[in-house]
């Protein structure tokens, strides 16, 4: 299984750009990366997904370096409304959703 | 298309009761599942289903029942709460089996207490 290691928590204020940095150091070939969002009390979300150099969309990028050994989601100018748990996966498209692990994510509090 | 629904949004039970917590997908999704998400931590797998009829377990099965008779529905069943039980419960759907690459949805979650 694709362990990812986050931190654990990451403070910022408003209007600053946010990086958040997952570790999997033992990424498969075959495997994406895939980060979810999570606000209190509600269900997480999917927010991006990626194989390989940069991805963006509207709501953040996510780059991954040519070795797939980490990857960096980032939030551009964010806002208090994106304070949330953040969680990065790595599965592949034969696995089922039993070898995907929630981890204890990384908590973002965005402060005025 | 209400995605995901969850029903109810809270319960309160006494040790030993038993209830069923419902799960509705209207997305005609393919695969379902149930986490369990205890506080300050991350979600964990109870049980999943690849397609109606299908079922299987995850990482933490014991003392959880399920079954899946419509492409819709996914209910989960508690057969004798224990405490230790107490925790938000999310569903989740999508449409593929592709664990790595279909995204999921998840409903609102059924914050459940044991007393």
């Amino acid at each position: 299984l694709a362990k990812t290691t986050q931190p654990i928590s990451m403070d910022s204020y408003e209007g600053q750009e946010v990086n958040i940095t997952c570790s999997h150091n033992n990424i498969a070939t075959n495997d994406y990366i895939t980060w979810y969002q999570q606000f209190p009390s509600q269900g997480p979300r999917f927010i991006i997904q990626g194989y390989k150099t940069k991805v963006t969309n509207e709501v953040a990028s996510l780059f991954i370096p040519a070795d797939r050994k980490s990857s960096t989601l980032s939030l551009p100018r964010v806002s208090l409304s994106d304070t949330a748990v953040y969680y990065c996966l790595v599965g592949d498209d034969s696995g089922g959703y039993n070898k995907l692990i929630f981890g204890a994510g990384t908590r973002l509090a965005v402060h005025p | 298309n209400a995605g995901v629904t969850q029903t109810p949004k809270f319960q309160v039970l006494k040790t030993g009761q038993s209830m069923t917590l419902q799960c509705a997908q209207d997305m005609n999704h393919e695969y379902m599942s149930w986490y369990r998400q205890d506080p300050g931590m991350g979600l964990r797998l109870i049980h999943y289903s690849v397609g109606a009829g299908i079922t299987d377990q995850g990482e933490v099965p014991n003392g959880y029942n399920v079954s899946r008779s419509t492409t819709e529905d996914f209910p989960l069943r508690l057969l004798s709460a224990a405490p230790s039980q107490t925790s938000v419960y999310f569903c989740a759907s999508s449409r593929g089996l592709a664990g790595g690459t279909d995204t999921q949805y998840f409903g609102p979650g059924t914050r459940l207490t044991v007393l």
